[in-house]
């Protein structure tokens, strides 16, 4: 099966700019995440989405992040504007039913540098 | 709220050696405990779960993990560590009904010839 595909990769914007992100669960996933991991620290959740509703986003920084899972398939995650402590990997990440049963299927993270 | 503490930053083994990395829980019922690996530039990738069945779980690569209560731990070990071994090791302990993970800071693993 394809897994979570995520893009892009890499981005390097200035501070105050505005930046996005895509994500593409696996097929027939149900739940979808987001999670933050600045250098040196495990991944932090920001927001998790069951179908195309929010389960919980009570980390998002929400004056300067936001997300959505029109159809509750793919997801964007945007910042704006971007400060430098923003600087990190953004993790996405499926499973099938948000249960503990159901593992999540993390991609390969985009590498966000704010200078 | 429920965490998990992960000690040791970075540990260092020669191939063929024993790893054991640590992981203690706090909760205030019983948890569901997981341990990631991440390669550089990638994503994690499941090894273990603890789901209070047996407490000795076996994951995939030769791993495996026991939970203690008393001890309140959720050590990863491995008999004879090989080179492919070298990444970066989280523990995890899910967060209410969600299965939202809040995970430890992580252990770098080295793995010396």
């Amino acid at each position: 099966e394809a897994g979570v595909a995520q893009s892009p990769r890499y981005k390097i914007i200035e501070k105050r700019q505005s930046v996005a992100f895509w994500c593409n669960p696996i097929s027939g996933h149900a739940t979808l995440y987001w999670y933050q991991q600045i250098l040196g620290q495990g991944p932090k959740l920001l927001i998790q989405f069951q179908n195309n509703g929010v389960v919980d986003d009570s980390q998002l920084p929400k004056d300067r992040f936001s997300a959505e899972r029109l159809k509750g398939v793919d997801s964007t995650l945007k910042i704006q504007p971007a400060k430098l402590e923003d600087s990190a990997v953004y993790l996405c990440a499926s499973s099938l039913s948000g249960s503990e049963n159901s593992p999540l299927h993390f991609g390969n993270g985009t590498r966000l540098t704010v200078t | 709220a429920q965490s998990v503490t992960q000690l040791g930053s970075h540990v260092s083994v020669s191939e063929g050696a024993l790893v054991l990395l640590r992981c203690n829980y706090s909760s205030s019922v019983p948890p569901y405990l997981f341990w990631y690996v991440q390669y550089p530039n990638q994503g994690l990738q499941l090894l273990l779960k603890y789901t209070s069945a047996a407490t000795l779980v076996k994951g995939i690569n030769g791993f495996e993990a026991e939970f203690k209560k008393s001890e309140t731990s959720f050590h990863l070990t491995k008999p004879s560590a090989h080179m492919s071994d070298a990444a970066e090791y989280f523990c995890a302990v899910n967060q209410g009904s969600n299965y939202k993970l809040t995970f430890g800071k992580g252990t770098l693993l080295t793995v010396n010839p």
